[in-house]
């Protein structure tokens, strides 16, 4: 069965540096997809960053890239220039390439990032 | 990106009414949509996927008769929670998407629903 492990409940970083949250997962599939998602307190899931199994290069949006580490199933997002709107929860999560698994998503349980000035 | 419309936004009702939720995707048809339930400062818990036009497939412990969930095309999916309690207060999100492993899903604001 597939697992997503964030091991960060809640994180602090300040103004202006860069934050890893982790993210580890565990699959027997060979073909799935991992993303981030942000919650802020309003509620709305917000799609940042995905990589691919099979891509070779880290996936990199804006401010955020991810640090995948595929032989250690880890699925690190890296926020660059922390900014006070990036004080949300944060969420891992894998879809799987499986036939008949209706693409369904498996989240971790989250973290909450508190960005101080 | 893709938009989702989630209505209402937020509900308070009496114990006892149902509530339906609606779920509109707005600039692409959505075969699959799934419906999650949150706790505070908790993940999504996945009530069931929606498929246009058959049955929804509910996750284990979700009772089907308490959360009727209808996919009558393939840009709606709604959500009703009937004779509502208390315990059935909570964040409902639902999302869509293709199925493939690399589209993420595109969810909804939520709807935070509140039995009195």
């Amino acid at each position: 069965a597939q697992k997503i492990t964030q091991t960060q409940p809640g994180m602090f970083v300040q103004e202006k540096e860069a934050v890893t949250l982790d993210c580890t997962y565990d699959t027997s599939d060979q073909s799935y997809g991992l993303f981030w998602y942000k919650q802020p307190s309003s509620g709305e899931m917000i799609f940042l960053i995905y990589q691919g199994s099979y891509d070779e290069q880290n996936a990199t949006e804006g401010r955020y890239s991810l640090n995948f580490q595929k032989a250690r199933k880890s699925a690190n997002l890296v926020i660059s220039a922390s900014q006070l709107g990036d004080s949300a929860m944060y969420f891992c999560a894998m879809r799987e390439g499986r036939v008949g698994n209706a693409g369904k998503s498996t989240f971790g349980d989250g973290t909450t990032l508190t960005v101080k000035p | 990106g893709a938009v989702v419309s989630q209505h209402p936004s937020r509900v308070i009702c009496k114990s006892g009414t149902s509530v339906k939720i609606e779920c509109r995707s707005l600039d692409f048809q959505a075969t699959t949509m799934f419906w999650y339930r949150q706790f505070p400062k908790q993940s999504l818990m996945l009530m069931a996927t929606s498929n246009e036009g058959s049955k929804a497939t509910y996750e284990q412990g979700v009772e089907k008769d308490k959360f009727l969930i209808n996919h009558a095309s393939l840009t709606l999916s709604t959500l009703t929670v009937t004779s509502a309690h208390p315990e059935d207060s909570s964040f409902y999100i639902c999302s869509a998407s293709g199925t493939a492993s690399n589209q993420p899903q595109h969810f909804g604001d939520g709807t935070r629903l509140s039995i009195l």
